[in-house]
């Protein structure tokens, strides 16, 4: 069964000082793994989708790595705008079915 | 450039009662989904259609009802509420031969007492 673990569930980083999240999966054949952030009372919005491992992509302060078997959401030099939830989600191939991790719920102080 | 369109925003219903959850997209997007959205729980997926005529159940089907008449709407359909239905319910689409990244729409709140 496909499944995705975040962690961890909520972070409290002071402004400027940089972290990771952490996606764990499990899925039959990876066709795709995503990132996305919420704001409250949002909608998910996209950020980053990686295809194979060794992939990266950089938005900004933001870079996501891929793993076999897990995902890194690198955060450096934050900044109290980038409080949101970030949510974490992978397809399997031969199917259009999405899963959801829990998310983990930043927030940066100033 | 309207994207996904929910609506209502908000809504409150009394168990028993019946509602309709409207989506819309103008991106000329073949696959649409509504997932609900609950403390704790992570984004669950309900139904899903990969084009107009073509629906099929998620994870967490039961209660709720879709069609697909054309490209553009997906409404999902509550046929006799439950105070288990009150959540956040978010509608999203996606191009099918695309990099599959989904576009979401800003959510439907639903109360149900």
């Amino acid at each position: 069964e496909d499944q995705v673990t975040q962690s961890p569930e909520a972070l409290r980083l002071q402004e400027g000082e940089s972290s990771s999240l952490n996606c764990s999966y499990t899925v039959s054949g990876l066709r795709g793994l995503f990132w996305y952030r919420q704001d409250p009372g949002k909608g998910p919005e996209f950020l980053f989708t990686l295809y194979s491992a060794g992939e990266e992509k950089e938005k900004e302060r933001l870079k996501a790595t891929l793993t076999k078997k897990e995902s890194f959401l690198h955060i450096t030099a934050p900044k109290p705008e980038d409080s949101a939830t970030y949510l974490c989600a992978v397809r399997g191939s031969g199917t259009y079915k999405y899963i959801f991790g829990t998310g983990t719920r930043l927030k940066v102080l100033a | 450039n309207a994207g996904v369109t929910q609506t209502p925003k908000f809504q409150v219903l009394k168990t028993g009662q019946s509602m309709t959850l409207q989506c819309a997209q103008d991106m000329n997007h073949e696959y649409m989904s509504w997932y609900r959205q609950d403390p704790g729980m992570g984004l669950r997926l309900i139904h899903y259609s990969v084009g107009a005529g073509i629906t099929d159940q998620g994870e967490v089907p039961n209660g709720y009802n879709v069609s697909r008449s054309t490209t553009e709407d997906f409404p999902l359909r509550l046929l006799s509420a439950a105070p288990s239905q009150t959540s956040v319910y978010f509608c999203a689409s996606s191009y099918v031969a695309g990099g599959g990244e989904l576009f979401f729409g800003e959510g439907s709140r639903l109360t149900v007492l």
